[in-house]
């Protein structure tokens, strides 16, 4: 098993620019998360799903979309890039009834 | 509003000695609680976790201790191996969504 997987693990983007994160899952995990970690910070979840076709946000949502339309994939968008998103992006994936979550490896992107 | 605190940025302990790291937290909702280990250029693993029905948790070398009147958490490592050098990040649960603290960073001096 791959686990949860990111790509890219690293990106640059000119502010008002938009882009995708991808994250992938091969455990058939029903819930994923999205969170980003700011130096010196801990982990703040910006959305997460439940299944396929059902997203909420989490504690810090504004300025990105994600969506789900399989169990496996669950992507983030970013539409207007800003200097304020520049963070590390975490993707992670749990079972049902399961506390612990498996995180992916990370997307560090800069907004210059 | 920082709910998960986590107050020292950083510990330094010998080998074979114990490690002790501290998390408080604000919201009396919070009914389940995690330990994560980090590594650099790594995603957060999972370590070990205790539901607030608990006070006491323990796997090998990990034993989480939660005092609910304090709202205080804490994760002992005995004995403390370098290999443990790494940032360890405590987590809260209120349902779906986790909250973390800011993470302490663990060296382990052979």
């Amino acid at each position: 098993n791959a686990g949860v997987t990111q790509t890219p693990k690293f990106r640059i983007l000119k502010i008002g620019q938009s882009m995708t994160l991808q994250c992938a899952q091969d455990m058939n995990h029903n819930y994923m998360y999205w969170y980003r970690q700011d130096p010196g910070m801990g982990l703040k979840l910006i959305y997460y799903s439940v299944g396929a076709g059902i997203t909420d946000k989490g504690e810090v949502p504004n300025g990105y979309n994600v969506s789900r339309s399989t169990t496996e994939d669950f992507p983030l968008r970013l539409e207007l890039a800003a200097p304020s998103q520049t963070s590390v992006y975490f993707c992670a994936s749990s079972s049902p009834g399961h506390n612990e979550q498996f995180f992916g490896p990370g997307t560090r992107l800069t907004v210059l | 509003d920082q709910q998960v605190k986590q107050n020292s940025p950083s510990l330094s302990v010998q080998e074979g000695r114990i490690s002790i790291l501290n998390c408080d937290y604000t919201n009396s909702m919070f009914d389940y609680f995690l330990w994560y280990k980090k590594y650099p250029a790594e995603g957060p693993t999972f370590l070990i976790s205790i539901s607030s029905i608990k006070d006491k948790n323990e796997d090998g070398r990990f034993t989480v201790f939660l005092n609910k009147s304090a709202k205080h958490l804490s994760l002992h490592i005995v004995p403390s191996q370098p290999g443990d050098s790494a940032v360890y990040f405590c987590a809260a649960k209120p349902g779906n969504d986790m909250r973390f603290g800011a993470g302490t960073r663990l060296t382990v001096k052979p």
